[in-house]
C-alpha cells in the first residue's frame, strides 16, 4: 500500500464546475504539498500545508491532520486548469525518510469548455 | 521568485554514453534533489544533497551518481546510459523550513 493515496485518478469536468481532489496518507507528516504539472512541463508548487486551509485565487487546499487527509478544490474551473495534480508529503520520521517527499500517483484533470 | 533551471528540456543519447544533467538554483537553497518520473510509477527520488559536497542516495540510485561542488549546482550523472533510463528527470531545491521549487524537467531518451 502506498503511503500517499490520491483520488480520483482521472477527472473530467465541464468548465465552471467545482472540483475536488483528495489525498490520504498513512505516515506522520511535517508538511503536505500540492503540485501541478502541465503536459510536457515542469512542476509548480501550489501549496504547502501543515494545518488548516490555504487559498490562492480559485484554488483552496485544506488539511485535517487527525484524519490524515487533504483536499484540493478548484472553484469555477477553466480549461487552463487541465493538468496533473500531485499530492506529496514530507514525513516527520527523519530517521526513516530523511529529507524526502513521498508522492501520490497524481490526478489527471481535464476541464472541457 | 526562486528559479531552478535545468540545462536541457530534451536530450537524446546513445546507449553506453556518459550523460550529465545539470541543475542550477539561484536562491542559496541548502537542499537539492533529483527525481525521475515514469508513467504509472510517479516521481521517485534518485539522489539528494543537503549541502555542498554532501549527497544521499534516494530510492533508486542504481546507475546514477551526483556531484555538488557548488551550492547552486547539482549534477546528475549517468555513467553508462541504458534504455531503461529513458525518462523525465526533475530537479528540485528547497530552503530548510520552506517549500520545494521544481525545474521544468529534462526528457531524456536513450536509444
Amino acid at each position: 500500500k502506498n503511503e500517499v493515496e490520491q483520488s480520483p485518478q482521472n477527472l473530467t469536468a465541464q468548465e465552471g464546475e467545482f472540483i475536488t481532489i483528495n489525498c490520504s496518507y498513512s505516515v506522520g507528516i511535517s508538511a503536505l504539498h500540492w503540485l501541478q504539472q502541465h503536459p510536457g512541463g515542469g512542476i509548480v508548487s501550489l501549496f504547502m500545508l501543515s494545518s488548516g486551509k490555504k487559498k490562492h485565487g480559485r484554488l483552496i487546499a485544506t488539511i485535517n491532520i487527525q484524519e490524515k487527509h487533504s483536499s484540493l478544490h478548484i472553484t469555477a474551473s477553466h480549461p487552463r486548469d487541465s493538468a496533473v495534480y500531485i499530492c506529496a508529503v514530507r514525513s516527520d520520521d527523519s530517521v526513516e525518510y530523511g529529507n524526502k517527499l513521498v508522492f501520490g500517483a497524481g490526478t489527471i484533470l481535464r476541464v472541457k469548455s | 521568485d526562486v528559479k531552478v533551471t535545468q540545462s536541457s528540456r530534451y536530450l537524446v543519447k546513445r546507449t553506453g554514453e556518459k550523460v550529465f544533467l545539470e541543475c542550477v538554483q539561484d536562491m542559496d537553497h541548502e537542499n537539492m534533489f533529483w527525481y525521475r518520473q515514469d508513467p504509472g510509477l510517479g516521481l521517485r527520488l534518485i539522489y539528494f544533497s543537503y549541502d555542498v559536497k554532501m549527497k544521499e542516495k534516494g530510492d533508486i540510485p542504481e546507475g546514477y551518481s551526483v556531484s555538488r561542488e557548488k551550492k547552486e549546482r547539482f549534477s546528475l550523472i549517468l555513467e553508462s546510459a541504458s534504455t531503461n533510463q529513458t525518462s523525465m528527470y526533475l530537479c528540485a531545491s528547497r530552503k530548510q523550513g520552506y517549500g520545494y521549487t521544481f525545474g521544468s524537467g529534462t526528457r531524456l531518451t536513450v536509444v
